[in-house]
């Protein structure tokens, strides 16, 4: 069954420090994938997206994701945590001919000062 | 800002109700898509409209439907409301080319059901 995973529910992170969320799925064949951040009370922002070609792909604020198609994973990670990081992310997966897009359950990240 | 809106922000209703949820789509966006989140189910996909036809179903209940009117702003229709259904409803657009699939993400609208 199609599926995608976030392994962390709650990570806590000092601020400055360096950040690797998790993500896999399980499709039949290498999909759309993103990461979204939602604020409290806001909606999804889109942090990056990979649809083919250069494995490690750049965001905004600092993020990055690298596709290891060997592991089925797309991690998120940022070199130095702001506390304006705190947010809940999440790891999307769509595949070429369905619209159906679906989410991990998402990890709430926690930034300690 | 994503530039898509939804109205209202909150929402609060009694159980066995009917209630429509809004959305304004980018500019220029010609799907619309409907996601719940919860807290039991994350968040979930309902359902899709292409340039006012249905594109794809996902797990929408029966009580639940939608439209996407020749303006291409939608609505979502939830009735016959349950404790149950008591989530935050959001609303995505996409400029719908097959090799760009980036949805934008509105507001939502927070439905509470007593």
């Amino acid at each position: 069954a199609q599926s995608v995973t976030q392994p962390d529910i709650h990570i806590t992170v000092s601020e400055g420090a360096s950040l690797e969320l998790r993500c896999n799925y399980s499709y039949g064949a290498t999909p759309y994938l993103f990461w979204y951040v939602q604020s409290p009370g806001q909606g999804l922002q889109l942090l990056l997206k990979y649809f083919s070609g250069d494995t490690l792909v750049q965001g905004i604020k600092g993020f990055e994701a690298e596709f290891k198609r060997s592991q089925s994973s797309f991690n998120l990670r940022k070199p130095s945590v702001h506390w304006s990081d705190a947010a809940e992310y999440f790891c999307a997966v769509m595949t070429y001919n369905n619209n159906d897009m679906r989410f991990g359950a998402g990890t709430r990240l926690t930034v300690k000062p | 800002d994503s530039g898509v809106t939804q109205t209202p922000k909150h929402l609060i209703t009694a159980t066995g109700q009917r209630v429509t949820l809004r959305c304004s789509p980018r500019s220029g966006d010609l799907s619309v898509y409907w996601y719940q989140q919860s807290l039991d189910q994350g968040l979930q996909f309902l359902i899709q409209y292409y340039n006012g036809e249905e594109r794809a179903k996902g797990n929408i209940l029966e009580r639940f439907s939608a439209q996407q009117f020749p303006d291409l702003h939608s609505e979502l229709n939830l009735s016959s409301l349950e404790l149950g259904d008591s989530a935050l409803y959001f609303c995505a657009s996409s400029v719908e080319v097959t090799d760009t699939r980036e949805q934008f993400f509105g507001p939502g609208t927070r439905l509470t059901v007593l």
